[in-house]
């Protein structure tokens, strides 16, 4: 089964607003990880906080994590039709070296 | 340029034939891996594998094997292709397992 799940699975807003996903796993994690992936292309990775960090910044992109809640957030700030792609988040858990996608959401950014 | 690159990018094949896809990185990681993408767009592992390991998902049937002829190249073999194969499949790569990882850009495989 999938490790994370992410919610909402579709969200459509308009230019300039900020954009929020959720993603909640169900084990202890190293790290997560937030990645893009824009129609019919690959994954880009986006930003990674560990287990030990609560937030994290790369630009527009804020990303939380509790970990007392197995649960993270990733806040697109000023949104861009160019945000508009399936997002996904990722976790490795604690002893192994695999990474595990939850389930995506699916950002569309009106101009 | 750097990057994980995979071939082909489509394949159409008929079921019941064998086909490979082949993937190289030049980044110099030590670890590689391949995913599986539904047509719900579910990410699944399917390998991972470095000079040292073969790590196989217990889900993944027994028609799938990886092929490593060296630390840079990790290509995937399909026996016996089913319509339920249908998929992209995506390479990746990573430095150490823990870390940040670079996909392939994904081979859309599309079983008749």
């Amino acid at each position: 089964s999938q490790q994370g799940e992410e919610d909402p699975q579709a969200l459509s807003i308009q230019e300039g607003e900020n954009a929020t996903m959720n993603c909640s796993y169900k084990t202890s994690i190293n790290n997560l990880q937030w990645y893009r992936q824009n129609s019919g292309r690959g994954l880009v990775h986006l930003i990674l906080i560990r287990s030990n960090e609560r937030e994290k910044h790369s630009g527009r992109l804020r990303v939380t994590l509790d970990t007392s809640k197995k649960s993270s957030s990733l806040l697109i700030t000023a949104s861009r039709a160019a945000d508009t792609a399936s997002y996904f988040c990722a976790t490795v858990k604690t002893g192994a070296n695999n990474l595990f996608f939850g389930t995506g959401t699916r950002l569309t950014v009106i101009p | 340029d750097t990057a994980v690159s995979q071939t082909p990018k489509y394949l159409v094949t008929q079921m019941g034939n064998d086909k490979s896809i082949k993937c190289e990185q030049n980044l110099g990681h030590d670890t590689m891996y391949w995913y599986k993408q539904d047509s719900k767009k579910f990410l699944k592992i399917m390998f991972s594998y470095n000079n040292k390991e073969l790590i196989i998902n217990e889900t993944v049937p027994n028609r799938f094997s990886p092929k490593s002829p060296d630390k840079a190249h990790l290509n995937l073999h399909i026996n016996s292709l089913e319509l339920g194969d249908s998929a992209v499949y995506f390479c990746a790569s990573s430095q150490d397992g823990d870390g940040r990882y670079t996909f392939g850009s994904g081979t859309r495989l599309t079983v008749v």
